[in-house]
């Protein structure tokens, strides 16, 4: 059974950095094909695509948050971490985390999103 | 970076069927069967219903279908069921600089 869960702080303040914790279980980052990405959904708007790693270390991310964005993982954590930097109230959002496969490129499985908002 | 294109709504009685529309560019929908449709309820996250434009996970009922055809692609869901009624957004592939493009979603109601 896949299970992914996110994690951290539910408010943060504008210019700062936000961090983001992706557990999961029921796959290995380091199998062939597989790969963890983020999206997100400020509320009641449609889902952004923010960054995914692959079990190759292969980053991508979304050409509009790029210069703000980190994404490592941790393989024998089952971790995968998400940095933002200069947080503004436009990024309040749902954060989901879910598993990519490479070769369909299609997000199989989600974790429950975290909502993170930002405000002074 | 668009967002694809979506109705915003649709609707149908139990038992009919929906279809509802994706458009793209030739830079993504177009150029690629990484076609994927997502069901989301109302404060649950995403469920994927639909992957490389016509396949099924494991789960999900033969209801749903996918198809494309040039830069548009389209869910159909047959029988409708009151438990269908929900957002849908679309997702494709978008080559190795935009790499993902979310639909703009569309909410369908069952009367």
């Amino acid at each position: 059974q896949i299970t992914l869960k996110e994690s951290g702080p539910t408010l943060v303040k504008p210019t700062q950095t936000l961090t983001l914790t992706c557990t999961f279980s029921g796959f290995s980052l380091s199998t062939g094909g597989v790969g963890v990405g983020w999206i997100r959904q400020p509320p009641g708007k449609t889902l952004e695509w923010v960054a995914i790693i692959y079990w190759d270390d292969d980053r991508r991310y979304s050409p509009s948050l790029k210069s703000r964005l980190t994404i490592t993982k941790d393989t024998s954590k089952n971790q995968v971490v998400l940095t933002m930097t200069y947080m503004d109230p436009v990024d309040t959002a749902t954060y989901y985390c879910a598993q990519i496969q490479f070769f369909d490129w299609s997000f199989h499985w989600w974790g429950q999103g975290t909502l993170v908002t930002v405000s002074s | 970076q668009s967002a694809l294109t979506q109705p915003p709504s649709a609707s149908g009685s139990p038992g009919q069927s929906v279809t509802i529309s994706c458009t793209g560019t030739s830079s993504d929908i177009g150029g690629y069967n990484h076609v994927s449709w997502y069901q989301q309820h109302p404060g649950k996250a995403p469920k994927l219903m639909i992957y490389g434009v016509s396949k099924r996970p494991s789960g999900v009922p033969d209801r749903f279908s996918g198809s494309k055809s040039g830069n548009t692609a389209s869910l159909t869901v047959s029988g409708l069921q009151a438990e269908d009624e929900a957002d849908y957004y679309c997702g494709s592939y978008a080559g190795s600089n935009n790499n993902y493009v979310f639909g703009t979603g569309t909410k369908v109601a069952v009367l």
